[in-house]
């Protein structure tokens, strides 16, 4: 168990539709990472936050945001869902802001869009 | 978008067999290079972050290695077991704004 918490664990909606996933970090850890698993596709970063500041930003669409709250817990906001939202979206939290500490992933909320 | 290749895509090992494969990385503005070993139906597990030229680590029977000159990283298993079997991923960063960039992983599967 890394200690990282994802809900839900799934989740079906329809094109059009707003969805939230949540993230709650491993115990201590202040920075939150969000990453996309398509079909085929490899693990794509999305956004990185630490302490409740954006740190880093990867190839998010304009229709989704996410934010760190000051508990430390993130959620990411997909809106205006297409067929291709459909994936697998995981969080993950390190200790530090920088990229020389180790990632602890959640086990993912798997998002279809119908 | 920075280019992250892993090879072999997947690979067949007989069991207590060693076995490697690569990563490699863009070489210039090298800040981190991570190791996760991703099993079915789990979520991936941190194996190695590697930071410096020349970096080497073990642990247990896996080791990795680090040329961020040539820009590229090793991972080792020796005397494979079936508990192995496992998608082994790296990722690369830059430093900056870029975050952590994933490869599309190795596929490892031991044969018993």
């Amino acid at each position: 168990d890394s200690g990282v918490t994802q809900t839900p664990k799934h989740l079906i909606t329809a094109t059009g539709q707003r969805v939230t996933l949540r993230c709650s970090p491993r115990s201590g850890d202040l920075s939150v990472y969000w990453y996309q698993q398509s079909l085929d596709q490899g693990l794509q970063f999305l956004i990185q936050y630490y302490n409740g500041e954006e740190r880093a930003k990867g190839n998010i669409l304009e229709r989704f945001s996410a934010q760190q709250f000051p508990d430390l817990h993130s959620e990411l906001n997909l809106s205006s869902l297409e067929l291709g939202d459909s994936a697998l979206y995981f969080c993950a939290s390190s200790e530090r802001g920088g990229v020389n500490s180790p990632l602890h992933f959640g086990n993912g909320t798997r998002l279809t869009v119908t | 978008i920075l280019n992250v290749e892993q090879s072999p895509q997947s690979l067949h090992v007989q069991e207590g067999d060693s076995t490697n494969f690569t990563c490699s990385f863009p070489s210039s503005n090298f800040y981190a290079l991570h190791w996760y070993r991703w099993e079915t139906a789990k979520s991936p597990e941190a194996l190695f972050v590697m930071t410096l030229n020349g970096d080497e680590k073990k642990k247990g029977r896996i080791s990795a290695t680090l040329n961020t000159k040539e820009g590229y990283s090793y991972l080792y298993i020796k005397g494979s077991q079936p508990e192995d079997s496992a998608t082994y991923l790296c990722a690369f960063s830059g430093g900056g704004a870029d975050g952590l960039t994933f490869g599309k992983g190795t596929h490892l599967i031991i044969q018993p």
